[in-house]
């Protein structure tokens, strides 16, 4: 059964540092993996897609890294700021399936 | 464009009482999905559908039914509500390419 693992569960930061999310899943056999920002009381927005194939994925400062052979996944946040503060989900799509298991999140908190 | 909204945001239910939940898109997606958000737990698939008339059961989707009679609308319904179910739920749809969810912005329900 796929798990999603996401730690740490809450991290603080000061403004203007690089900072990074990590996600762990413990099968290999994934279609994709996303990346997910949810402010509070909000729905999820979606900030990055990996494809299964792929090692990476850029969108202004966030960077998205993906090795499936280690079942890792993290986020890197450059020069981070108090706009950042959210909650950063990941979630894995196994192969074969239309289903999305999520983490449960890290809680960012970037202060000014 | 509103996107995905669920109707309603908030609701308080006594135990044993009945409710239904209402997904809405204007996205003219196949893929809808209910997932639950409890704290610690991250999220949590209940059911999903693949397209109009279809539905197929998620993690967790004992204690609700649901029903998918028009492409835009995706219905949750809770029979005899337990205090187990209060929860935050979200409603998503998924864009096949590229893979993506989009998410309402949730509804609060206690059951007391």
């Amino acid at each position: 059964k796929q798990e999603v693992t996401q730690i740490p569960a809450a991290l603080s930061v000061p403004e203007g540092e690089n900072l990074v999310l990590n996600c762990s899943f413990t099968d290999s056999a994934i279609y994709n993996l996303q990346w997910f920002r949810q402010d509070p009381g909000k729905g999820l927005t979606s900030l990055l897609l990996i494809q299964s194939s792929q090692r990476e994925q850029t969108s202004g400062r966030l960077n998205a890294s993906l090795d499936k052979s280690s079942g890792r996944s993290t986020l890197y946040i450059a020069a981070s700021q108090p706009g950042d503060s959210a909650t950063y989900l990941c979630a894995v799509r196994p192969s074969g399936t239309y289903k999305y298991i999520f983490g449960t999140g890290t809680r960012l908190k970037v202060l000014a | 464009n509103a996107g995905v909204t669920q109707t309603p945001k908030f609701r308080v239910l006594k135990t044993g009482q009945s409710m239904t939940l209402l997904c809405a898109q204007d996205m003219n997606h196949e893929y809808m999905y209910w997932y639950r958000q409890d704290p610690g737990m991250g999220l949590r698939l209940i059911h999903y559908s693949v397209g109009e008339g279809t539905t197929a059961k998620g993690e967790v989707p004992d204690g609700y039914n649901v029903s998918r009679l028009k492409k835009q609308n995706f219905l949750l319904g809770l029979e005899s509500a337990a205090p187990s179910q209060t929860s935050v739920y979200f409603c998503a749809t998924r864009q096949t390419e590229p893979d993506t969810q989009y998410f309402g912005p949730g509804t609060r329900l206690t059951v007391l």
